[in-house]
This record gives structure tokens, C-alpha cells and sequence, in this order.
């Protein structure tokens, strides 16, 4: 397995670009979200899926969209990025939405200039 | 909402040594779980310890072990004989039963460094 994949490892865009972060898992798990990691800061929610076509929002959700077609695939998008984007991105799965552990991924460190 | 604290924003000890790293969380939920992950400079986040909060019974993992106390709504992780591989960011997480939109919510970390 292997597990929670995440392209691209870095991306630097300017102000106004979009882009989408790829987040894949071969663990067949329901549940998978996505955080954002700020210097000095834990990680954040941003958007969660409990299962293929059914996506909601986390604490962090404005500027980012996602879409759930396919168990495996949880992409992340920004489709006008901004200098407050500037983040390190996780793309988490597990089991179910609670007690399961969560697997993480490696992350994608986003600079918006 | 939740919050979760950690007050040590930095800790260092010897090889060896043992550590305790603190965390307080408050919450209106009564059934929740509570988690340490390590991140390492490689940045990936490792699942360390969790533990149930309906639980009396403290959690441990090898050298890892928690003080989980539930009125006082604290949650600390003790690593004992403590070893250079132990150097990272430690975040204490909670989530509530049924997660949610809620997922889970990080404490803003502790680095703790393990000197030689």
C-alpha cells in the first residue's frame, strides 16, 4: 500500500492563479479531509468527505473547493490564490470519521506570491 | 467548538531523560478522543497515542504513555528514556465522537529537542 499520496510536494503560484492539489488514498477508506498547516499553528480543517459525492465544509473552507468522485481521489482546489493561501496542505484518510486513526499524508508546502 | 492548549512551546532535555509534555482542552462534549501526533522535520504526521475518554485507564505505547485526566480536562504525554529519533513537533488533538466538520482540532504544538 501507499498509502495517502500527495502531488504536487511544493508549488509556488502568483496572486490570482489556480491550481488543484491531488490527494489519493489505496486504503479504500470513506472519510477524507483536508487541513492546512500555518506557521506556529496546529493544522486546520478546511473540507471533509465521508464517502464518494458527498463533500462539507471544515473551519477553514473560504477559497478552496473540492470534489469527491471516486473513493480514492480527494482533490483540493484554489481557483484564485491569494498570499493568505501561503500554507503547508494535508490530505488525511481513515476508516470513519472518528475514533479511526487518521493517515496523513506527506504534504504540499503552497507559496502564493 | 473546542480549543486545545499546549503551554510549552519549547522543550529540551537529554538523551535518555524522560519528558512530559502538557495539554489542557476544553469542550462541552462528553465522549471524545484525544491524540498525540509527532511530526518530524520530514513533516509527516505519525499518529503517536490516543485514548478514549470514556476511558479511565491511561493510554500507553511502548515508551509512550499519557496522564489523562478528565475533570481537570488534561492530557499529557510522557516519553520515557527519551532518544534522539524523538526530536519534532508534538500536537495534542482532540475530536469529537462522530468527528464531523468539527475533524479534528490541533493544539499549536510543542518542539521538543532531544540533545545528545
Amino acid at each position: 500500500n501507499a498509502g495517502v499520496t500527495q502531488t504536487p510536494k511544493f508549488q509556488v503560484l502568483k496572486t490570482g492563479q489556480s491550481m488543484t492539489l491531488q490527494c489519493a488514498q489505496d486504503m479504500n477508506h470513506e472519510y477524507m479531509s483536508w487541513y492546512r498547516q500555518d506557521p506556529g499553528m496546529g493544522l486546520r480543517l478546511i473540507h471533509y468527505s465521508v464517502g464518494a459525492g458527498i463533500t462539507d465544509q471544515g473551519e477553514v473552507p473560504n477559497g478552496y473547493n473540492v470534489s469527491r468522485s471516486t473513493t480514492e481521489d480527494f482533490p483540493l482546489r484554489l481557483l484564485s490564490a491569494a498570499p493568505s493561501q501561503t500554507s503547508v496542505y494535508f490530505c488525511a484518510s481513515s476508516e470513519g470519521q472518528d475514533y479511526n486513526e487518521q493517515f496523513f499524508g506527506p504534504g504540499t508546502r503552497l507559496t502564493v506570491l | 467548538a473546542q480549543t486545545v492548549t499546549q503551554s510549552q512551546p519549547e522543550m529540551s532535555v537529554q538523551e535518555a531523560e524522560t519528558v512530559t509534555l502538557s495539554c489542557t482542552y476544553d469542550t462541552s462534549e462528553n465522549n471524545y478522543y484525544l491524540f498525540w501526533y509527532k511530526q518530524p522535520p520530514s513533516r509527516q504526521m505519525i499518529l503517536v497515542i490516543r485514548q478514549e475518554a470514556y476511558k479511565q485507564q491511561n493510554a500507553t505505547e511502548n515508551r509512550f504513555s499519557v496522564n489523562f485526566q478528565k475533570a481537570a480536562k488534561s492530557f499529557s504525554l510522557k516519553i520515557s528514556d527519551s532518544q534522539l529519533g524523538d526530536t519534532a513537533m508534538y500536537f495534542c488533538a482532540f475530536m469529537k465522537y462522530g468527528g464531523g466538520a468539527d475533524g479534528l482540532t490541533f493544539g499549536k504544538g510543542t518542539h521538543l529537542i532531544i540533545q545528545p
